[in-house]
């Protein structure tokens, strides 16, 4: 499989736990982008990569939650002490480098947290 | 930010009828707006896009149209199939972020 791919796709934790995402994107793709997505909502934006910077990040992210692309391949998206708030699908996509085609977002499959 | 804005929030149309759903945003720096369809349980995936250079885009029963002076552009899918059920969303990009909208639930009764 050549799309991307996440890492749980479901987990289930107790409030005040860390948990910790990874997302590995298309191989050649140097643009990750990570996403909340609560039920009938649309995708929240939460940061973006190019490459292992991380050049954006929304306001409404708190403190608990970090995210790291360290070589520029692959990402991790932590959140500290989880609240029952945080429950959600959290979505990763990765784009390719410059033209056009650097537009289109390829999304993976996400991971879906539960906080007991 | 952006101001994202979808309408209708449900739709439901007979199998063979046209479907609109509009899109207005606020950022007048977005300058590429794409669709993207997401069936239950499914990641969101892209159906069509358009630049900021460009008024209208086709690709067989589905185009989008784009008034950047109005900021808002719209999906039409014409002779909907049951297969086109699914939340449709927008998402014109800002600087480094792309802004969903909250998303339409088309319905295609056949």
């Amino acid at each position: 499989d050549t799309g991307v791919s996440q890492d749980p796709r479901h987990k289930i934790t107790k409030r005040g736990q860390n948990v910790t995402f990874r997302c590995d994107p298309i191989s050649e793709h140097n643009r990750l982008y990570w996403y909340r997505q609560t039920l009938g909502q649309g995708p929240e934006f939460l940061t973006y990569f190019q490459n292992e910077a991380q050049l954006e990040k929304s306001r409404l992210l708190s403190d608990r939650f970090s995210a790291e692309r360290p070589k520029g391949s692959f990402s991790t998206l932590e959140i500290q002490r989880t609240e029952q708030g945080d429950s959600a699908m959290y979505l990763c996509a990765s784009s390719a480098p410059g033209g056009p085609q650097s537009n289109e977002q390829f999304f993976g499959p996400g991971t879906r947290l539960t906080v007991l | 930010g952006e101001n994202v804005e979808q309408h209708p929030s449900t739709l439901s149309v007979q199998e063979g009828d046209s479907a609109v759903i509009k899109c207005t945003y606020s950022d007048s720096a977005s300058n590429y707006f794409p669709w993207y369809k997401q069936e239950l349980g499914k990641r969101p995936q892209l159906i069509i896009d358009i630049r900021s250079n460009v008024g209208e885009k086709k690709d067989q029963r589905i185009a989008v149209t784009l008034n950047k002076t109005a900021k808002h552009f719209s999906l039409h899918i014409t002779e909907t199939q049951p297969e086109d059920s699914a939340v449709y969303f927008c998402a014109p990009r800002g600087f480094n972020k792309f802004y969903f909208g909250s998303g339409t639930k088309l319905n295609v009764k056949p």
